[in-house]
């Protein structure tokens, strides 16, 4: 099975601030690599797939980047609802697995 | 709009079989684009992967759980359907559907969830 190692597991960041999440695989995973947004109580929505592809309707403040092993999402300047939880996921090869989550709290 | 709604009997006691399916509407389950899958998720805890169909009947299961799970197509109710046996207290959490686009270089990303349903293993 391929690992997904998410970091940090939880980050406090204040609006407008540029915030960084990492997605390390345990081998490579080409750019078979995905980012969800998943608020409280809800399923998780797509927000970047094939690791930097912005998933319709997504706004211009996410982006992601990386190949082979280590990703990233990226989001420029946070707002106010961007303060939630976020998981990669690699659809390389099954059995699909996902990273273990970044939570985002305000500072 | 494509949109997936689960259903099912909840709750289940130990040792019983969890039976959940996903009713596919505003599209067809039978398109050569998409795969259809199920993903869990306990309470407080991180995503897993249960298993994915083609309308064809093809399947991939995690091999966690393969020894226990079933997933099924039913192309003339546009919906497909996941059974769980032998469920433990482990197997509470919250159950999803989605969508999952397939091209020739391989899988995408899950991009059309269901609301989930929150199945409890309780006696």
């Amino acid at each position: 099975d391929i690992q997904m190692t998410q970091s940090p597991s939880s980050l406090s960041a204040s609006v407008g601030d540029r915030v960084t999440i990492t997605c390390r695989a345990s081998q490579s995973i080409s750019s078979f690599l995905n980012w969800y947004q998943q608020k409280p109580g809800e399923a998780p929505k797509l927000l970047i797939y094939t690791a930097s592809t912005l998933q319709s309707g997504v706004p211009s403040r996410f982006s992601g980047s990386g190949s082979g092993t280590d990703f990233t999402l990226t989001i420029s300047s946070l707002h106010p609802e961007d303060f939630t939880s976020y998981y990669c996921q690699q659809s390389y090869s099954t059995p699909l697995t996902f990273g273990g989550g970044t939570k985002v709290e305000i500072k | 709009q494509l949109q997936l709604q689960e259903s099912g009997t909840r709750p289940v006691k130990p040792s019983e079989t969890l039976s959940l399916t996903c009713a596919v509407s505003g599209g067809s389950i039978s398109s050569n684009s998409y795969y259809w899958g199920w993903i869990r998720q306990p309470p407080g805890k991180g995503l897993e992967w249960i298993g994915t169909i083609f309308y064809s009947g093809s399947t991939y299961y995690n091999p966690s759980l393969k020894s226990r799970v079933t997933i099924s197509v039913d192309t003339s109710k546009n919906q497909f359907s996941l059974t769980l046996s032998s469920v433990t207290a482990a197997d509470t959490a919250v159950y999803y559907c989605a969508r999952l686009p397939y091209v020739t270089q391989g899988w995408h990303a899950f991009d059309v969830w269901g609301q989930g349903t929150m199945v409890t293993v309780s006696s």
